[in-house]
């Protein structure tokens, strides 16, 4: 039962550019979640996808979009790139269901984005 | 919005001891997740909790869902060397986004 993988592991951009990660959810799973990990601090809710439109968003810029495809993998974009972007980028995969029991997320391993 | 807090923020026990953390909300949640993080992995969920009283234990690790639905709890016991890293929490409600809180990092001493 594959998990969730995330590529690539780690980049390396300077400020202005624009980045493009990705996400394969679990197996069986239909919704992403991405959240932006700054270090030391817990993860940040970015955007989700489900039935390839963005369902609920965090308090993120417009410079921060994605997509999901239908195969429920999914890509998150971040363009004219700052400083403060340099983060652990996670994505979460779950099942969007009729009961509370199936809200549950599992992780990738993340990406590790850092902008000189 | 709603925010998370963990305490403690930091521990360090010796290898053997008993641990407690806990965590809470501003607000109401229906499901809290407790999940470990290790340098440079990703989150791994530990346990899920669904239900306002739940008790719910995998290996030597259990967490309670609070009463108020405002809180969780987290113990490990007879903590080994591998329990290091970071303990998150998360809570949301149903169709809704997961909030996490700022984590709690243990260390074991030997």
């Amino acid at each position: 039962d594959a998990g969730v993988t995330q590529s690539p592991t780690h980049l390396i951009k300077t400020r202005g550019q624009q980045v493009t990660l990705r996400c394969s959810p679990k197996s069986g799973h239909d919704t992403v979640s991405w959240y932006q990990q700054a270090l030391g601090q817990g993860p940040q809710f970015i955007f989700q996808y489900y039935e390839e439109e963005e369902r609920q968003r965090g308090n993120f810029p417009d410079r921060f979009s994605g997509h999901q495809f239908p195969n429920y993998s999914s890509e998150l974009n971040v363009n004219a790139l700052l400083l403060g972007d340099s983060a652990l980028y996670l994505c979460a995969s779950s099942l969007d269901g009729t009961s509370a029991s199936t809200d549950t997320q599992y992780f990738g391993p993340g990406t590790r984005l850092t902008v000189l | 919005g709603q925010q998370l807090n963990q305490s403690p923020q930091s521990m360090f026990i010796q290898e053997g001891e008993d641990v407690s953390m806990n965590c809470t909300s501003s607000s109401i949640f229906n499901t809290w997740l407790w999940y470990k993080q290790e340098p440079g992995e990703g989150p791994v969920l530990l346990i899920a909790l669904y239900k306002a009283g739940e008790l719910t234990s995998n290996g030597r690790l259990t967490a309670q869902f609070g009463i108020t639905r405002k809180d969780s709890f987290l113990n490990i016991s007879a903590s080994i060397p591998s329990d290091v890293g970071i303990y998150f929490c998360a809570g949301n409600n149903y169709g809704q986004n997961f909030v996490f809180g700022p984590g709690t990092r243990l260390s074991v001493l030997p």
